[in-house]
């Protein structure tokens, strides 16, 4: 049973639309995550964050935004989607450092 | 810095062999290591865990040792299932920097009958 949630699970869309990929988790877990997956199939870190109104650039540039205003909410968006955005985009949460991260069944976005 | 090393795959092995998977690290510090599992279009899932020198982590018939000395964390199982397929990723926690993950670049294993 899923307690992160990510919405929606497959996404096509034109270039140049905006989208928010939500993440949301009723585990009232302080630290989130939002992982970038490529096509071979390693995880890069584009962005995360320890709490409310706390937010963080990942190891990899990205185009994208993100927001915390609640902690069990923390959505991703990019403003002006293209075909180098197509990929997976895993969200994950965690508690201390003596746990791992619980992740999301992802978003699959391709951009047309 | 810190970074995970997994052997390379694809692992194609047939139903009821022995499976390992190598993966060795480097920490700073004395990092809690992972075990996750990726089934075909799905998130990663925890599989097992171990967070000081020479404990076992175990989980549905897979384990893995801690071993400091060796800075590795090979993941076995005794004999393996077609539904064991899946991509595994081995990553490393510290106490600080964040508490973030530093995962391996994954190990995609096929298991056929």
């Amino acid at each position: 049973e899923a307690d992160i949630y990510q919405t929606p699970r497959y996404l096509v869309i034109g270039t140049g639309k905006k989208i928010t990929l939500e993440c949301s988790q009723t585990m009232g877990h302080d630290k989130m995550y939002w992982y970038q997956q490529d096509p071979g199939m390693e995880l890069h870190l584009i962005h995360y964050s320890y709490g409310v109104n706390s937010t963080e650039k990942g190891d990899l540039s990205s185009e994208s935004t993100v927001s915390r205003i609640r902690t069990e909410h923390f959505p991703l968006t990019l403003e002006s989607a293209r075909p180098s955005h197509t990929s997976q985009y895993l969200c994950a949460s965690s508690e201390s450092h003596l746990y791992g991260y619980t992740f999301g069944s992802g978003t699959r976005l391709t951009v047309v | 810095g810190n970074s995970v090393t997994q052997m390379e795959g694809p692992v194609t092995l047939s139903e009821e062999a022995f499976l390992t998977i190598n993966c060795t690290y480097t920490a700073t510090g004395y990092p809690s290591l992972f075990w996750y599992v990726q089934y075909p279009g799905e998130g990663l899932q925890l599989l097992l865990k171990a967070t000081k020198a020479d404990d076992k982590g175990s989980n549905k018939g897979f384990e893995a040792t801690y071993r400091k000395e060796t800075t590795s964390f090979h993941l076995e199982k005794g004999s393996v299932q077609v539904s064991d397929s899946a991509v595994y990723f081995c990553a490393l926690r510290l106490t600080g920097g964040g508490n973030k993950l530093t995962f391996g670049t994954g190990t995609q294993l096929k298991v056929e009958l």
